[in-house]
């Protein structure tokens, strides 16, 4: 595709039910992003990828988030006994280049994963 | 601790007049910034983006300007259109690291007919 696609779109979940949430990012790129984006806030960083490696996950909330890229493409996003704090918008973005010093690097976004824990 | 700020919630602007939004960072390490445009339901896109070796980036309608010694960035929108209206997020990130975006909490630009 030409874009970044996720999906679903929205997700309605019951506090305490495990969600996955999916990214398919542009064909090619090496790094892909997951942001979480409350109402009113900017995107905060949860995880990053460099192909299937997982290289930083110092954003992640807590331990009932993961993700994983185990070919190096598509990505899962899944928390698991999802709570009401964990409604959001969730971003997935990719980028072509590897991170390096001055290079001009620029995320792409997909249109996001709107979760509601009810 | 917000290390990028965008201080005006909202801006509303007249058509064909020039639009400023204004991004404030702490971070020194910061060197790369970059503006994204977000309509609703929509997933934030790139807009222009400037290293911090510049001091000005130039794109058709759009100029962003870093002043590294104030830890201030700027974009300027000239002419506006109505078309402009969106959530404006100001980005920043630092060599050495992910590149993970640390983002502001955006601007509201309206631009009016």
């Amino acid at each position: 595709g030409a874009g970044v696609s996720q999906s679903p779109r929205y997700k309605v979940a019951k506090r305490g039910q495990d969600v996955a949430l999916r990214c398919d990012p542009i064909s090619g790129h090496v790094s892909l992003f997951w942001y979480q984006q409350a109402l009113g806030q900017g995107p905060e960083f949860l995880t990053y990828f460099q192909n299937e490696a997982q290289l930083d996950k110092s954003g992640l909330p807590s331990d009932r988030f993961f993700a994983e890229r185990p070919e190096g493409s598509v990505s899962t996003l899944k928390i698991q006994r999802t709570q009401q704090e964990d409604s959001a918008v969730y971003l997935c973005a990719s980028s072509l280049v590897f991170p390096s010093g001055l290079a001009l690097e620029t995320q792409y976004f997909g249109p996001g994963t709107r979760l509601l824990v009810l | 601790d917000q290390q990028v700020k965008q201080n005006s919630p909202s801006l509303s602007v007249q058509e064909g007049r020039i639009s400023i939004l204004n991004c404030d960072y702490t971070n020194s390490m910061f060197d790369y910034f970059l503006w994204y445009k977000k309509y609703p339901a929509e997933g934030p896109t790139f807009l222009i983006s400037i290293s911090s070796i510049k001091d000005k980036n130039e794109d058709g309608r759009f100029t962003v300007f870093l002043n590294k010694s104030a830890k201030h960035l700027s974009l300027h929108i000239v002419p506006s259109q109505p078309g402009d209206s969106a959530v404006y997020f100001c980005a920043a990130s630092t060599s050495g690291s992910a590149r993970q975006l640390t983002f502001g909490s955006g601007t509201q630009l309206t631009v009016l007919p």
